[in-house]
């Protein structure tokens, strides 16, 4: 079945600290994968997406994904946090024939 | 730039009655869908369309009906509310065919309550 799987439901971290937040997928969802953010009471935003190409792929915020088909993952980072990190995650998969796959979410809660 | 436009942000309703949640977008997408989003369960799609006239159903569409006359418009309608479907509901558009890169635009949702 095609699945994209957030492993994290929540995840605390202190200011200025790294953090991960890990996402895997199926090898079935295609390879074009994706990071939205969503802040509160918002609508969801692109924060980075993988095509093709490099594993190593950089967005906005800071934020970088590395793409790794062996492990199936595509996990989310930023080497230092902010307060205004704060907001819930989706790692989503495009699946062709116009179907998207969204994992359930991470709520990253960055503490002062 | 307005984007996706979503309206009404929020509505309750009664269980049993009817109501349209309107999407409308000002980039010529011919991809538009609509996801529900319920906590511990991500975004699930609802119903979408490639094009003026196309629909299909996706994860969830029973309950919901949508229509596609305009490249622009794509509403949703609730047929007879459950309060099983107070949920969050976004809208979101992307380009199609060739030049699609699987990106999506979202609206900033509506929020539903069905008492």
């Amino acid at each position: 079945a095609q699945s994209v799987t957030q492993l994290d439901s929540q995840v605390p971290v202190f200011e200025e600290a790294p953090v991960e937040l890990r996402c895997n997928y199926s090898s079935s969802v295609s390879v074009y994968l994706f990071w939205y953010v969503q802040y509160p009471n918002q609508g969801l935003q692109l924060l980075l997406k993988y095509l093709s190409g490099s594993t190593l792929v950089k967005g906005i915020n800071g934020f970088e994904a590395e793409f790794n088909k062996s492990q199936t993952s595509f996990h989310l980072r930023k080497p230092s946090v902010h307060i205004s990190d704060t907001a819930e995650y989706f790692c989503a998969g495009f699946s062709g024939t116009y179907k998207y796959i969204f994992g359930t979410g991470t709520r990253l809660k960055v503490l002062a | 730039n307005a984007g996706v436009t979503q309206t009404p942000k929020f509505q309750v309703l009664k269980t049993g009655q009817s109501m349209t949640l309107q999407c409308a977008q000002d980039m010529n997408h011919e991809y538009m869908s609509w996801y529900r989003q319920d906590p511990g369960m991500g975004l699930r799609l609802i119903h979408y369309s490639v094009g003026a006239g196309i629909t299909d159903q996706g994860e969830v569409p029973n309950g919901y009906n949508v229509s596609r006359s305009t490249t622009e418009d794509f509403p949703l309608r609730l047929l007879s509310a459950a309060p099983s479907q107070t949920s969050v509901y976004f809208c979101a558009s992307s380009t199609a065919g060739a030049s699609n890169t699987g990106e999506l635009f979202f609206g900033e949702g509506s929020r539903l309550t069905v008492l």
